[in-house]
């Protein structure tokens, strides 16, 4: 079965960076699959940030390009976003996910606010 | 970049009801389409795959339709347990982008 959880600091000050790590178990990253981020902020709808694929390649949402980065460890079989110079439009749900033309395992989802 | 526009926002309805929800792509998507579930304080849940591909393990009450721009997914007989919000979602290898949810409520 597999299973993805997010961790991560649930508070970020404005300006900071805000960094997440999905822990995968059940199936190993570098065996394939899009591995990915999504947030929903309160209220509101889903957005897909980006994803990695299981060579290493990254694509982002244009929107956000310039603030994202997605890395993986296969060591340790997780997926780690980073989210520069948030603001408080950032606040949200963020879940990480297993993807190919469609989205099959999520993540629980973490809370992440940004205020100081 | 490919948008999706989903109406209606909201929807109240009885029980045993048909229901309707309908998602548009500003582009053609062939059948890239996927329809997903999501109950307050819960991930999204896959219902149908591939514009009309029902996922393992879901009520056959369930269904969806189109390809290229216009797609529908219907529940044909409204159920308490399906009060949710529901997404479209499409595939812009790789990027995913859903529609803006449809809240259903029972009237």
């Amino acid at each position: 079965q597999v299973q993805l959880q997010e961790s991560g600091p649930g508070l970020v000050k404005p300006s900071e960076t805000l960094s997440l790590t999905c822990a995968v178990s059940g199936y190993s990253i570098s065996s394939g699959y899009y591995w990915g981020w999504i947030r929903q902020p309160p209220g509101k709808g889903l957005e897909w940030i980006g994803s990695i694929y299981h060579s290493g390649s990254t694509y982002y949402n244009p929107s956000l390009k310039s603030r994202v980065t997605i890395s993986v460890d296969t060591s340790k079989n997780q997926f780690s976003l980073k989210l520069s110079s948030v603001t408080a439009a950032d606040t949200a749900v963020y879940y990480c996910a297993r993807h190919t033309t469609m989205v099959n395992y999520w993540g629980q989802g973490t809370l992440v606010t940004v205020s100081s | 970049d490919i948008q999706m526009t989903q109406s209606p926002s909201s929807l109240s309805a009885s029980v045993g009801d048909r229901v309707t929800i309908t998602c548009q792509a500003s582009q053609d998507i062939s059948n890239y389409l996927n329809w997903y579930q999501q109950k307050p304080g819960k991930a999204p849940k896959l219902l149908i795959y591939d514009a009309s591909n029902l996922e393992t393990g879901v009520p056959s009450r369930f269904s969806g339709s189109g390809s290229g721009t216009d797609f529908t997914f219907t529940i044909s007989s409204l159920q308490p347990e399906d009060i949710a919000t529901y997404y479209c979602q499409q595939y812009d290898n790789p990027a995913l982008t859903f529609g803006g949810g449809t809240k259903v409520e029972i009237k």
